[in-house]
């Protein structure tokens, strides 16, 4: 069954570096996600993605945060400058075309900021 | 803001007996809920959803039942099974952005 696939799973970064995270998404999947899980706390949105440019954003998602699609395969979540408050869970999901169609998840990555 | 809320943070149940995980939301304007299932160190696993036209949805052992009145609704598991033990999350589509939701989880655990 396809599936999402993120990569690392485990990323530790040094307070103010930049840091990438990396999804792929299933590959005729129309629409591209990103959520975070701080330890304890809910799942919550950061951002959406849909033909090349982001369809939505919360006020998590500040200048610091950016999203990319470089190629057909990859969705890349850059934050630009790490604050420890940026260590958590994030995950990647994407989904069909149809609304009423399910998000798939990865397993996410689990950064660390030190 | 709570807008989606799972008040039971737990709940144990015996090995083929039913687990009943309830959901509750705010807006009635959400039109597609989902459950999903995790387990630790994994991301959320889709397990069943319903659309607000109907108030029952079933897959195999998994059933979800919606009540637009009464904004509520539940994920039945019978039998329940050791391998049911995870925490469960209901989401919440909203029908402007397509972002989900998500309340905070309730953790089942199925004993033998």
């Amino acid at each position: 069954e396809p599936e999402v696939t993120q990569t690392p799973s485990h990323q530790v970064t040094q307070m103010g570096q930049e840091v990438i995270l990396r999804c792929v998404p299933i590959s005729n999947h129309l629409y591209f996600y990103w959520y975070r899980q701080i330890l304890g706390q809910k799942v919550e949105f950061l951002v959406s993605f849909y033909n090349n440019e982001i369809s939505e954003k919360s006020e998590i998602f500040d200048d610091q945060f950016s999203v990319e699609r470089p190629d057909g395969s990859n969705f890349t979540l850059k934050i630009r400058s790490t604050k420890l408050e940026d260590s958590a869970m994030y995950f990647c999901a994407s989904k069909g075309w149809d609304r009423n169609q399910p998000q798939h998840f990865g397993d996410g990555t689990r950064l660390s900021i030190l | 803001d709570q807008q989606v809320k799972q008040n039971s943070p737990s709940l144990s149940v015996q090995e083929g007996r039913i687990s009943i995980l309830n959901c509750d939301y705010t807006n009635s304007m959400f039109d597609y809920f989902l459950w999903y299932k995790k387990y630790p160190a994994e991301g959320p696993t889709f397990l069943i959803s319903i659309s607000s036209i109907k108030d029952k949805n079933e897959d195999g052992r998994f059933t979800v039942f919606l009540n637009k009145s009464a904004k509520h609704l539940s994920l039945h598991i019978v039998p329940s099974q050791p391998g049911d033990s995870a925490v469960y999350f209901c989401a919440a589509s909203d029908p402007n952005t397509d972002k989900l939701i998500f309340g905070t989880g309730t953790r089942l655990q199925v004993f033998p």
